[in-house]
Protein backbone atom coordinates (compact mmCIF):
# COMPACT_ATOMS: atom_id res chain seq x y z
CA UNK A 1 0.00 0.00 0.00
CA UNK A 2 0.43 3.98 -0.45
CA UNK A 3 1.96 3.98 -3.26
CA UNK A 4 2.82 6.99 -5.22
CA UNK A 5 2.97 7.48 -9.02
CA UNK A 6 4.54 10.16 -11.27
CA UNK A 7 4.84 10.87 -14.76
CA UNK A 8 6.44 11.20 -17.22
CA UNK A 9 9.08 9.61 -15.62
CA UNK A 10 11.70 11.61 -17.90
CA UNK A 11 11.09 14.12 -20.16
CA UNK A 12 12.99 16.61 -22.45
CA UNK A 13 11.47 19.79 -23.53
CA UNK A 14 13.37 22.65 -25.38
CA UNK A 15 14.17 26.01 -23.80
CA UNK A 16 11.26 28.40 -23.43
CA UNK A 17 8.85 25.73 -22.91
CA UNK A 18 6.77 24.08 -19.87
CA UNK A 19 6.48 21.31 -18.65
CA UNK A 20 3.85 19.16 -15.95
CA UNK A 21 5.04 16.78 -14.04
CA UNK A 22 1.98 14.68 -12.10
CA UNK A 23 2.26 13.26 -8.55
CA UNK A 24 -0.53 10.67 -7.86
CA UNK A 25 -1.43 9.17 -4.62
CA UNK A 26 -2.47 5.37 -6.27
CA UNK A 27 -4.32 3.84 -2.83
CA UNK A 28 -4.33 6.72 -0.45
CA UNK A 29 -5.86 10.29 -0.43
CA UNK A 30 -2.90 12.56 0.46
CA UNK A 31 -3.59 15.44 3.19
CA UNK A 32 -0.33 16.90 1.84
CA UNK A 33 2.06 16.52 -0.97
CA UNK A 34 5.36 17.74 -1.63
CA UNK A 35 7.47 18.93 -4.66
CA UNK A 36 11.21 18.31 -4.01
CA UNK A 37 14.36 18.74 -6.42
CA UNK A 38 17.55 16.79 -6.28
CA UNK A 39 20.92 17.59 -8.33
CA UNK A 40 23.29 15.52 -9.47
CA UNK A 41 24.87 13.79 -6.66
CA UNK A 42 23.35 15.84 -3.94
CA UNK A 43 20.25 15.75 -1.71
CA UNK A 44 17.02 16.49 -1.92
CA UNK A 45 15.92 19.82 -1.57
CA UNK A 46 12.32 20.80 -1.06
CA UNK A 47 10.66 23.34 -3.06
CA UNK A 48 7.22 23.30 -1.55
CA UNK A 49 4.28 21.65 0.09
CA UNK A 50 0.71 21.77 -0.76
CA UNK A 51 -2.31 20.58 0.89
CA UNK A 52 -5.56 20.28 -1.34
CA UNK A 53 -7.41 22.84 -2.13
CA UNK A 54 -4.92 25.14 -1.04
CA UNK A 55 -2.47 27.12 -2.90
CA UNK A 56 1.06 25.98 -2.12
CA UNK A 57 4.23 27.41 0.21
CA UNK A 58 7.14 27.91 -1.22
CA UNK A 59 10.48 27.41 0.36
CA UNK A 60 12.70 30.49 0.24
CA UNK A 61 14.15 30.98 -3.27
CA UNK A 62 12.04 28.74 -4.43
CA UNK A 63 10.46 31.05 -7.82
CA UNK A 64 6.11 30.62 -7.20
CA UNK A 65 5.74 32.01 -10.91
CA UNK A 66 8.11 29.21 -12.12
CA UNK A 67 6.97 26.59 -10.58
CA UNK A 68 3.46 25.99 -10.21
CA UNK A 69 1.99 23.57 -8.52
CA UNK A 70 -2.00 22.64 -8.17
CA UNK A 71 -3.23 20.31 -5.55
CA UNK A 72 -6.67 20.19 -7.46
CA UNK A 73 -7.54 16.51 -5.81
CA UNK A 74 -6.83 14.31 -2.72
CA UNK A 75 -4.49 11.94 -4.92
CA UNK A 76 -2.96 14.53 -7.35
CA UNK A 77 -0.72 17.52 -7.60
CA UNK A 78 1.10 18.70 -10.56
CA UNK A 79 4.01 20.43 -10.76
CA UNK A 80 4.49 22.89 -14.00
CA UNK A 81 7.73 24.39 -14.65
CA UNK A 82 7.28 27.19 -16.91
CA UNK A 83 9.39 28.72 -19.88
CA UNK A 84 11.95 25.93 -18.82
CA UNK A 85 15.70 26.91 -19.18
CA UNK A 86 18.61 24.54 -18.98
CA UNK A 87 19.35 25.53 -15.21
CA UNK A 88 15.53 23.71 -14.40
CA UNK A 89 17.40 20.57 -16.12
CA UNK A 90 17.31 18.28 -12.57
CA UNK A 91 15.63 15.32 -11.16
CA UNK A 92 11.64 16.11 -9.50
CA UNK A 93 10.55 14.42 -6.44
CA UNK A 94 7.22 14.39 -5.47
CA UNK A 95 5.94 12.89 -2.16
CA UNK A 96 2.53 12.54 -0.20
CA UNK A 97 1.08 11.45 3.37
CA UNK A 98 -2.11 11.17 5.23
CA UNK A 99 -0.90 10.85 8.41
CA UNK A 100 1.67 12.38 10.20
CA UNK A 101 4.07 9.66 10.58
CA UNK A 102 5.57 9.02 6.89
CA UNK A 103 5.76 10.71 3.43
CA UNK A 104 5.61 8.45 0.55
CA UNK A 105 7.62 9.19 -2.28
CA UNK A 106 7.30 9.02 -6.17
CA UNK A 107 9.91 7.38 -8.22
CA UNK A 108 10.88 10.94 -9.55
CA UNK A 109 10.74 12.78 -12.95
CA UNK A 110 14.29 13.47 -14.69
CA UNK A 111 13.87 16.84 -16.61
CA UNK A 112 16.20 17.71 -19.30
CA UNK A 113 16.07 21.30 -20.71
CA UNK A 114 18.09 21.49 -24.03
CA UNK B 1 18.96 26.64 11.84
CA UNK B 2 18.28 22.88 11.34
CA UNK B 3 20.81 20.80 9.28
CA UNK B 4 22.00 17.39 8.57
CA UNK B 5 25.29 16.02 7.78
CA UNK B 6 26.18 12.47 6.90
CA UNK B 7 30.15 12.96 6.18
CA UNK B 8 30.49 10.06 3.95
CA UNK B 9 30.02 10.38 0.48
CA UNK B 10 30.91 6.62 -0.46
CA UNK B 11 31.15 3.71 1.23
CA UNK B 12 32.10 0.08 0.22
CA UNK B 13 31.69 -2.98 1.84
CA UNK B 14 31.78 -6.46 1.07
CA UNK B 15 28.64 -8.53 1.41
CA UNK B 16 28.79 -10.33 4.76
CA UNK B 17 30.48 -7.46 6.52
CA UNK B 18 29.00 -4.92 8.88
CA UNK B 19 27.64 -1.35 8.14
CA UNK B 20 27.19 1.88 9.72
CA UNK B 21 26.54 5.08 8.06
CA UNK B 22 26.64 7.91 10.17
CA UNK B 23 24.37 11.01 10.39
CA UNK B 24 24.69 13.83 12.32
CA UNK B 25 21.75 16.84 13.19
CA UNK B 26 21.52 20.01 14.56
CA UNK B 27 18.16 21.19 15.52
CA UNK B 28 17.26 23.13 18.65
CA UNK B 29 14.04 20.98 19.70
CA UNK B 30 13.73 17.63 19.85
CA UNK B 31 14.32 15.90 16.24
CA UNK B 32 12.46 13.48 14.12
CA UNK B 33 14.47 11.12 12.69
CA UNK B 34 14.56 9.57 9.56
CA UNK B 35 16.75 6.97 7.46
CA UNK B 36 15.75 6.48 3.81
CA UNK B 37 17.30 4.58 0.70
CA UNK B 38 16.91 5.51 -3.28
CA UNK B 39 17.53 2.69 -5.50
CA UNK B 40 17.79 3.76 -8.99
CA UNK B 41 14.14 4.09 -10.94
CA UNK B 42 12.81 3.66 -7.18
CA UNK B 43 11.08 6.39 -4.78
CA UNK B 44 12.91 6.90 -1.81
CA UNK B 45 12.06 3.75 0.98
CA UNK B 46 11.73 4.56 4.49
CA UNK B 47 14.05 2.37 6.30
CA UNK B 48 12.65 3.65 9.79
CA UNK B 49 12.15 6.85 12.12
CA UNK B 50 12.63 7.91 15.43
CA UNK B 51 10.05 10.33 16.71
CA UNK B 52 10.23 9.36 20.78
CA UNK B 53 11.02 6.63 23.57
CA UNK B 54 13.44 3.89 23.08
CA UNK B 55 16.67 5.52 21.14
CA UNK B 56 17.15 2.46 19.04
CA UNK B 57 15.25 1.91 16.06
CA UNK B 58 14.61 -1.01 14.41
CA UNK B 59 13.63 -0.98 10.24
CA UNK B 60 12.76 -2.87 7.28
CA UNK B 61 15.40 -4.57 5.78
CA UNK B 62 17.48 -5.58 8.95
CA UNK B 63 18.21 -2.19 9.49
CA UNK B 64 18.37 -0.38 12.53
CA UNK B 65 19.50 3.25 13.95
CA UNK B 66 20.86 4.79 17.41
CA UNK B 67 20.00 7.90 18.03
CA UNK B 68 22.34 9.99 20.68
CA UNK B 69 21.24 13.02 21.76
CA UNK B 70 24.26 13.63 23.56
CA UNK B 71 26.59 13.36 20.00
CA UNK B 72 23.62 14.42 17.60
CA UNK B 73 23.64 11.71 15.88
CA UNK B 74 21.22 9.17 14.20
CA UNK B 75 23.54 6.68 12.53
CA UNK B 76 21.99 3.72 10.75
CA UNK B 77 23.63 0.02 11.32
CA UNK B 78 22.89 -3.23 9.34
CA UNK B 79 25.03 -6.20 11.02
CA UNK B 80 25.58 -8.47 7.50
CA UNK B 81 25.31 -6.44 4.20
CA UNK B 82 23.33 -7.92 1.42
CA UNK B 83 24.07 -6.90 -2.40
CA UNK B 84 20.58 -5.94 -2.62
CA UNK B 85 21.40 -3.04 0.12
CA UNK B 86 23.74 -1.03 -2.70
CA UNK B 87 22.18 2.30 -3.12
CA UNK B 88 21.92 5.29 -2.13
CA UNK B 89 21.00 6.13 1.71
CA UNK B 90 19.74 9.64 2.86
CA UNK B 91 18.85 10.70 6.71
CA UNK B 92 16.77 13.30 7.20
CA UNK B 93 14.98 15.51 9.85
CA UNK B 94 11.85 16.92 10.05
CA UNK B 95 11.55 20.64 10.77
CA UNK B 96 8.15 20.22 11.91
CA UNK B 97 6.16 17.48 13.97
CA UNK B 98 6.02 14.38 12.26
CA UNK B 99 6.49 13.69 8.77
CA UNK B 100 6.51 17.26 7.80
CA UNK B 101 8.94 19.59 5.90
CA UNK B 102 11.90 17.31 5.72
CA UNK B 103 15.24 18.51 5.53
CA UNK B 104 18.08 15.95 4.36
CA UNK B 105 21.30 15.10 4.08
CA UNK B 106 23.67 14.84 1.25
CA UNK B 107 23.59 10.95 1.04
CA UNK B 108 25.82 8.14 1.45
CA UNK B 109 26.25 6.09 -2.00
CA UNK B 110 26.57 2.42 -0.64
CA UNK B 111 28.73 -0.31 -2.51
CA UNK B 112 28.16 -3.85 -1.62
CA UNK B 113 31.13 -5.94 -3.01
CA UNK B 114 31.01 -9.99 -3.41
Amino acid sequence: GAVVSQHPSWVICKSGTSVKIECRSLDFQATTMFWYRQFPKQSLMLMATSNEGSKATYEQGVEKDKFLINHASLTLSTLTVTSAHPEDSSFYICSAKFSSYEQYFGPGTRLTVT
Amino acid sequence: AQSVTQPDIHITVSEGASLELRCNYSYGATPYLFWYVQSPGQGLQLLLKYFSGDTLVQGIKGFEAEFKRSQSSFNLRKPSVHWSDAAEYFCAVSRGTGANNLFFGTGTRLTVIP
